[in-house]
């Protein structure tokens, strides 16, 4: 069974720092790219990037380059989404997303992690 | 950016009718294009994919038609669990630039 299990809700002050996991299983995790999808308050979906675990060939959405960073470690199957200095305007429920096909250049999403919220405020 | 639009914004539907949502690309995507429902509280789920293949376990009252720039969705007979939020997304091209649409509400008539 393919699982992607979120790290939990976090609280930050703007300008702190976040770094947020999710841990997936139940698939061969360096065969498929693995991203991160923003959904801010009432609001709709955008994307933020994905990673290809097995070489770390990283892909980002114009509007998120140089704001966030994302990583993966093969070893223990988990990919990372972190700031290096936070914003109230980052407050927004964070879910990390699967490929559905592997070894494509196809980014529909089949499997979605529960989310992640982050809060950012003074 | 390929910039995505959905209509309508609110559908209300009486349980049982059948309901066509409809998403607009700016620009062609192929067949590149998926469609996701999200309940709330929940993560969403991928309903189609390719533009007219349902995921796994999808009943068969979805199905999606389209390709290009316009696209749609219908859900045959709504079922009290199909009232949710359905958006679109593109996936066409390389490197990845991949956009959502703004959603359409099913919500009970």
């Amino acid at each position: 069974e393919v699982q992607l299990v979120q790290s939990g809700a976090e609280v930050k002050k703007p300008g702190e720092s976040l770094k947020i996991s999710c841990k997936t299983s139940g698939y061969s995790f360096g065969s498929y790219w693995i991203g991160w999808v923003r959904q801010m308050p009432g609001k709709g979906l955008e994307w933020l990037g994905v990673i290809f675990p097995t070489d770390s060939d990283t892909r980002y959405s114009p509007s998120f380059r140089g704001q966030v960073s994302i990583s993966a470690d093969r070893s223990i199957a988990t990919a990372y989404l972190e700031w290096r200095s936070l914003r109230a305007s980052d407050t927004a429920m964070y879910y990390c997303v699967k490929q559905h096909l592997e070894y494509t250049s196809h980014f529909d999403f089949d499997f979605w992690g529960q989310g992640t919220l982050v809060t950012v405020s003074s | 950016e390929i910039v995505m639009t959905q209509s309508p914004d609110t559908l209300s539907v009486s349980p049982g009718e059948r309901a066509t949502l409809s998403c607009r690309a700016s620009q062609g995507v192929d067949s590149n294009l998926a469609w996701y429902q999200q309940k709330p509280g929940q993560a969403p789920r991928l309903i189609i994919y390719g533009a007219s293949t349902r995921a796994t376990g999808i009943p068969a009252r979805f199905s999606g038609s389209g390709s290009g720039t316009e696209f749609t969705l219908t859900i045959s007979s709504l079922q009290s669990e199909d009232f949710a939020v359905y958006y679109c997304q593109q996936y066409d091209g390389w490197p990845p630039r991949i956009t959502f649409g703004p959603g359409t509400k099913v919500d009970i008539k």
